[in-house]
């Protein structure tokens, strides 16, 4: 399985905007780029994920590198409520019916000072 | 609020002894799938049934079995506990949308503890 590489941890001020960032050299060409946070104590939470453009919805915005090899999850104005741990996933696009465990690394423990 | 509901939030029990763990998925969703967490060893996937019938293993150990009932909620049964079994249980569903499974929407989990 294609595998990711994301720092332990980061620190960031509130109101300020937050650039987790995620390696992923081994990445197919089907692979889709998921994120995950779990908060403290809550079960985890999805995200946004996507394949080769930029995404954005309510919570967050993906940026995707032209070579698929990094991608960074991109939180535009932090809160308390976003300390989390940030987790960068890879999923092969036909996980329709068959395994689809979502393998869970370490993560990034993100850290916001008031 | 998920919409996934997991029984009981909290469980103490003995070395040796059997637990049952119930996980409620998201209405509409067919496809389940258990978690451990646990501090050394992080979030772990276990199995993953659906509509009734088990899809995928990952880490999960013999002494540990799962099942997904018609109503598609889902049980994970551990037994023989030991004292490394202390952790976060976590379940979570997803629904499948043109072929593809959806996105993962996971339970508030079940903290079981093993004295």
């Amino acid at each position: 399985d294609a595998k990711t590489t994301q720092p332990n941890s980061m620190e960031s001020n509130e109101e300020e905007p937050v650039h987790l960032p995620c390696n992923h050299s081994t990445i197919s060409g089907t692979d889709y780029i998921h994120w995950y946070r779990q908060l403290p104590s809550q079960g985890p939470e999805y995200v946004i994920h996507g394949l080769t453009s930029n995404v954005n919805n309510r919570m967050a915005s993906l940026a995707i590198a032209e070579d698929r090899k990094s991608s960074t999850l991109i939180l535009h104005r932090a809160t308390l409520r976003d300390a989390a741990v940030y987790y960068c996933i890879l999923r092969p696009r036909g996980s329709g019916g068959g395994a689809d465990g979502l393998t869970f690394g370490k993560g990034t423990h993100l850290i916001i000072q008031p | 609020d998920s919409g996934v509901t997991q029984t009981p939030k909290h469980l103490i029990t003995a070395t040796g002894q059997r637990v049952t763990l119930r996980c409620s998925p998201r209405s509409g969703d067919l496809s389940v799938y258990w978690y451990q967490q646990s501090l050394d060893q992080g979030l772990q996937f276990l199995i993953q049934y659906y509509n009734g019938e088990e899809r995928a293993k990952g880490n999960i150990l013999e002494r540990f079995s799962a099942q997904q009932f018609p109503d598609l909620h889902s049980e994970l049964n551990l037994s023989s506990l030991e004292l490394g079994d202390s952790a976060l249980y976590f379940c979570a569903s997803s629904r499948r949308d043109r072929g593809r499974m959806m996105e993962r929407y996971f339970g508030p989990g079940t903290r079981l503890t093993v004295t």
